[in-house]
């Protein structure tokens, strides 16, 4: 068990519709990443915030936005979805400079 | 540019030693991981090398990097068929960059 929670474990939605997930980080830890992973791109990274403030961008579509609370959890939203946004998205958390631990995962089914 | 190789599969048999590579282009890179995937499962950090070394030891895991070559290897001794599952090799300049993940499977 990494300390990092990711919830829902599993959603199935429809295109065109918006989903909302959610990661706790470890405690102590300020940095949240998110990824992507799926079978054509393998796993990318999307995005990263640290303290609440957004650190850094990677391979992140409009259609998405993530942000950090006060209390440090993220949520991550998906909106306008697509077939090709089923995937398994990875939340991560560490201080930073150091290495990320991974939670579990949300897989992501769109239909 | 950041890119971050691995091949597909391994394949060994328990008991063995298994050697899993990785190429990556960033010369810039300050730490480089490797992490394991089981199946249906997260990342799991394995082990980590700051640049500026050449070898980690880690009970059964070692890891080399050769930084003029930009290669570094994971090698697992005495594999078990626990080991089975994806292990990622990851850059970190200012963020990760993960390769695509090699697939080991373990045979009796």
């Amino acid at each position: 068990d990494s300390g990092v929670t990711q919830t829902p474990k599993h959603l199935i939605t429809a295109t065109g519709q918006r989903v909302t997930l959610r990661c706790s980080p470890r405690s102590g830890d300020l940095s949240v990443y998110w990824y992507q992973q799926s079978l054509d791109q393998g796993l990318q990274f999307l995005i990263q915030y640290y303290n609440g403030e957004e650190r850094a961008k990677g391979n992140i579509l409009e259609r998405f936005s993530a942000q950090q609370f006060p209390d440090l959890h993220s949520e991550l939203n998906l909106s306008s979805l697509e077939l090709g946004d089923s995937a398994l998205y990875f939340c991560a958390s560490s201080v930073v400079g150091s290495e990320q631990f991974f939670g579990p995962g949300t897989r992501l089914t769109v239909l | 540019g950041e890119d971050v190789e691995q091949s597909l599969f391994l394949s060994v048999r328990e008991g063995d030693s298994s050697v899993i590579n990785c190429t990556y282009t960033d010369s810039s890179s300050t730490y480089l991981y490797w992490y394991k995937q089981e199946p249906g499962a997260g990342l799991q950090l394995l082990t980590y090398i700051f640049s500026n070394m050449d070898m980690k030891q880690d009970q059964r895991l070692t890891v080399l990097l050769n930084k003029k070559d930009k290669h570094l290897s994971l090698r697992i001794a005495d594999t078990q068929t626990g080991d089975s599952a994806i292990y990622f090799c990851a850059e970190h300049t200012d963020k990760l960059i993960f390769g695509t993940g090699t697939r080991l499977q373990v045979f009796p």
